[in-house]
């Protein structure tokens, strides 16, 4: 069992430079989530989704995109990476049972510089 | 909109003391509340939470209290530890989105 895994772990673009992230869980989670963290701040949610086929955006959703085509993996894209995109980019599941919030399980992070 | 404020942002105490960190939320909604750590250069992981119809739980050293009439919650570390130096973030669930607003985080240190 491997919880949440995330592919690549580093990775530095040029500006304007395109790439995806990939995030897996193997725990039949529901929901996932594709969050930022810049240097000594706090968790921003950029996009989510509560099911396979679905997405939703969160409160950064500019400059990205993802997709849920299978439930265990989320995409996150950068179509034309910019410099402020550098950041830690974290993947996160829950189970997403109906009657109430969940515990958010998160994966390993990969580290984006775009120059 | 909806926010969740985390105060202090840097605490530093001496090993051994208590340590805590408190937050509050604006979303009357807001059922679920996690607390996480965070090691430098590692993913956040969960210690506690606590739902809406507890007012407070324990494991070990590790407490939370909710106050839902004035909106706030707490962590408490008791007898801390050099290994519990790290950062902490609180969250609050959105409603029913199934989403979590997070605090801005508290950086733990703690003193030898």
């Amino acid at each position: 069992n491997a919880g949440v895994t995330q592919t690549p772990k580093f990775r530095v673009l040029k500006t304007g430079q395109s790439m995806t992230l990939l995030c897996a869980q193997d725990m039949n989670h529901e929901y996932m989530y594709w969050y930022r963290q810049d240097p000594g701040m706090g968790l921003r949610l950029i996009h989510y989704s509560v099911g396979e086929g679905t997405t939703a955006k969160g409160e950064v959703p500019d400059g990205y995109n993802v997709s849920r085509l299978k439930k265990q993996n989320f995409l996150l894209g950068l179509e034309s990476a910019a410099p402020s995109q550098t950041s830690v980019y974290f993947c996160a599941s829950s189970y997403g049972g109906a009657s109430h919030t969940d515990t958010q399980y998160f994966g390993p992070g990969t580290r984006l510089t775009v120059l | 909109g909806e926010n969740v404020e985390q105060h202090p942002s840097t605490l530093s105490v001496q090993e051994g003391d208590s340590a805590v960190i408190k937050c509050t939320y604006s979303d009357s909604a807001s059922n679920y509340f996690p607390w996480y750590k965070q090691e430098l250069g590692k993913r956040p992981q969960l210690i506690i939470d606590i739902r809406s119809n507890v007012g407070e739980k324990k494991d070990q050293r590790i407490a939370v209290t909710l106050n839902k009439t004035a909106k706030h919650f707490s962590l408490h570390i008791t007898e801390t530890q050099p290994e519990d130096s790290a950062v902490y973030f609180c969250a609050a669930s959105k409603g029913s989105n199934y989403q979590l607003i997070w605090g801005a985080g508290t950086k733990l240190i703690i003193k030898p």
